[in-house]
């Protein structure tokens, strides 16, 4: 496997369910990244971590979790999720994390929240 | 709020034709990245411009930066349907370091 890979590629949960979402990247990269897509709108950065420690949480509400377990893994727990969360959602990494560094993203989990 | 706005949202045109996408922000960025997302697949960096007014040029793709740091555009000629996606810009704002993301434009190009 090269660069940054995500699974699954597809999800369909209901309001109560509880699932997870996962990427590894296998760039050797030390910071990963989880954003949200939806349609119409900005991608939106939710979480940030280097050297697996969070340094930045924009204000997402606590039903999406983080895990950074190492370097090259990175979770999103998922719980009483909301229709509205429904939405593409994005993993990147970086090199290093820092402003100016290029970012490379897995294909992305397709969410349905029913 | 930092914000980027592109425009347009959407373009649909034919094969042989040029087109240009506009990025715009009231903010100044350290430095601004466009790329393109095909269905199904993440964003790809196409290139990165750092320097006010700088020109870079990827085969029949030309992005400029603005002299300001505020606004850049990506120009293509003679468009293909392989340049057919959703193409993004993104800036890295230079009071928080934090990378803003366009909307994103939507590129048909029909044979």
């Amino acid at each position: 496997e090269t660069g940054v890979t995500q699974t699954p590629r597809h999800l369909v949960m209901g309001m109560t369910n509880k699932k997870s979402l996962k990427c590894e990247q296998h760039l050797g990269h030390n910071a990963m990244y989880w954003y949200k897509q939806s349609a119409k709108k900005p991608l939106e950065l939710m979480f940030v971590y280097s050297l697996e420690e969070r340094v930045e949480n924009n204000s997402v509400p606590s039903r999406f979790s983080p895990e950074c377990p190492n370097s090259s893994h990175l979770f999103l727990h998922l719980h009483t999720l909301q229709p509205e969360d429904s939405a593409l959602y994005l993993c990147a990494s970086s090199q290093d994390g820092i402003a100016g560094d290029e970012q490379f993203f897995g294909p992305g989990t397709r969410l349905t929240v029913l | 709020t930092q914000l980027l706005e592109q425009s347009p949202q959407f373009l649909s045109i034919q094969e042989g034709e040029n087109l240009t996408v506009y990025c715009n922000s009231s903010s100044v960025f350290s430095s601004l990245q466009w790329y393109r997302q095909e269905p199904g697949e993440g964003p790809v960096l196409l290139v990165t411009v750092v320097t006010g007014g700088e020109v870079k040029k990827l085969k029949r793709l030309t992005f400029q930066f603005g002299d300001a740091r505020k606004d850049s555009s990506l120009h293509i000629t003679a468009a293909q349907p392989g340049d057919t996606g959703l193409y993004l810009c993104a800036g890295y704002a230079s009071n928080t370091g934090k990378l803003i993301f366009g909307q994103g434009t939507t590129l048909q190009v029909k044979p």
